[in-house]
């Protein structure tokens, strides 16, 4: 079983808009962080933004938000404000406390337009 | 800042040749990481490494081997290479602290061709 589900294969935006990225995650652990990364065409992993099993409060980053309900096991990722250079692959991923590697979903590519 | 590079953007290769790929990172991180990337497919980690001369498989470890004689540098090998490890492959580092919030930081990649 996917551990780290993300079912939007491709999302479009219009530019000034916000967009939220589907990610929903499967653990037994009850210590956990989750992470968002965005990989442009060039190719590199750029980190966004990470939420802990055990934080009270949703994070946030700037444009970037994490959606975190824990009781449904979902982390998604909202980015207001569009613009184009947000246009990317974005990956969702997980690490459980007793493992020191993530485990990443599938990706989602948002296209914003103008 | 954390900078990871990996040694070339592109590579093209032949069928059985020995291939290397190097990844040195700047902030004296204990872990690094080794993943392939294919469509459809995701991140698959390859191998890691929590320490000097220590190394752990990942998910997909056949048909390659690393080498972690330096902190900063952490190598993949592929000691015969084969057409199915045409791929991306990226290189990632974090501090190594025994966390959940230790957060992995990748190099641009490496696109290779195996011919």
């Amino acid at each position: 079983a996917q551990k780290i589900t993300q079912t939007q294969p491709g999302m479009f935006v219009q530019e000034k808009e916000a967009v939220t990225l589907d990610c929903t995650y499967d653990t037994s652990d009850p210590s956990y962080g989750l992470f968002w990364y965005k990989q442009p065409s060039s190719g590199e992993m750029i980190f966004l933004i990470y939420q802990g099993s055990y934080d009270q409060q949703n994070a946030t980053e700037g444009r970037y938000s994490l959606n975190f309900q824990k009781a449904r096991k979902s982390a998604n990722l909202v980015i207001s404000a569009s613009q184009l250079g947000d246009s990317a692959m974005y990956f969702c991923a997980m690490r459980e406390s007793r493992y020191s590697t993530l485990t990443f979903g599938k990706g989602t590519m948002l296209l914003v337009s103008p | 800042d954390v900078k990871v590079t990996q040694s070339s953007r592109y590579l093209v290769k032949r069928t059985g040749e020995k291939v290397f790929l190097e990844c040195v990172q700047d902030m004296d991180h204990e872990n690094m990481f080794w993943y392939r990337q294919d469509p459809g497919l995701g991140l698959r980690l390859i191998y890691f490494s929590y320490d000097v001369k220590m190394k752990e498989k990942g998910d997909i470890p056949e048909g390659y081997s690393v080498s972690r004689e330096k902190k900063e540098r952490f190598s993949l090998i592929l000691e015969s290479a084969s057409t199915n490890q045409t791929s991306m492959y990226l290189c990632a580092s974090s501090l190594g602290a025994s966390v959940i919030t230790d957060t992995q930081y990748f190099g641009p990649g490496t696109r290779l061709t195996v011919l």
